[in-house]
């Protein structure tokens, strides 16, 4: 597609039930990011792939999230048993390679809320 | 490890006015250095980039960004702020090597009067 796409754009969970957000990088894009962005806040690094390897994912905060890329395209970010703390917008980024300087493009984003 | 600073949450400015929004970095290795903006419900858009070639660097929409070794900055500049530009602002800085790690600052948010 012309950019990164995210579905669902906005979720509303109640606390305890899992959700998958779905992220479409750009077609031909090798690297994929997911960052989590807290009200006021800037975005977090969450998790890192090149094709279909998770090569960082330093960044999960519990291993109640989870993400994979099984076909090294489509990735889903998935949290299990969500708490209040989660509510954040979930961004997809993708570029090219993981080559310096390479430009990331982001997603509109996922909202996420949990009641 | 790196991280951003980003002096001042809000920034109010008139139409027509500068704008100087502030950041300033901490990194073990020479860095690259973004500029995004944030319109409401939306993603995050590239503004300009620092990868160590020209210090300064334009940008799209009229912006531009000097690095300053000396002074760990890397400011972003608009000459006359137009009342498209009111967004959020973030700066964030990147190891060369490792592109996955990009650290972002909490951001500015840049409102503009009539």
């Amino acid at each position: 597609g012309a950019g990164v796409s995210q579905s669902p754009r906005y979720k509303v969970a109640k606390r305890g039930q899992d959700v998958a957000l779905r992220c479409d990088p750009i077609s031909g894009h090798v690297s994929l990011f997911w960052y989590q962005q807290a009200l006021g806040q800037g975005p977090e690094f969450l998790t890192y792939f090149q094709n279909e390897a998770q090569l960082d994912k330093s960044g999960l905060p519990s291993d109640r999230f989870f993400a994979e890329r099984p076909e090294g395209s489509v990735s889903t970010l998935k949290i299990q048993r969500t708490q209040q703390e989660d509510s954040a917008v979930y961004l997809c980024a993708s570029s090219f390679t993981q080559g310096v300087g390479n430009t990331i493009y982001f997603g509109e984003g996922s909202w996420l809320t949990v009641v | 490890a790196q991280s951003v600073t980003q002096l001042g949450s809000h920034v109010s400015v008139s139409e027509g006015a500068l704008v100087l929004l502030r950041c300033n970095y901490s990194s073990s290795v020479p860095p690259y250095l973004f500029w995004y903006v944030q319109y409401p419900n939306q993603g995050l858009q590239l503004l300009l980039k620092y990868t160590s070639a020209a210090t300064l660097v334009k940008g799209i929409n009229g912006f531009e960004a000097e690095f300053k070794k000396s002074e760990t900055s890397f400011h972003l500049t608009k000459p006359s702020a137009h009342m498209s530009d009111a967004a959020e602002y973030f700066c964030a800085v990147s190891d060369p090597y490792n592109n996955n790690d990009m650290r972002f600052g909490a951001g500015t948010r840049l409102t503009v009067k009539p």
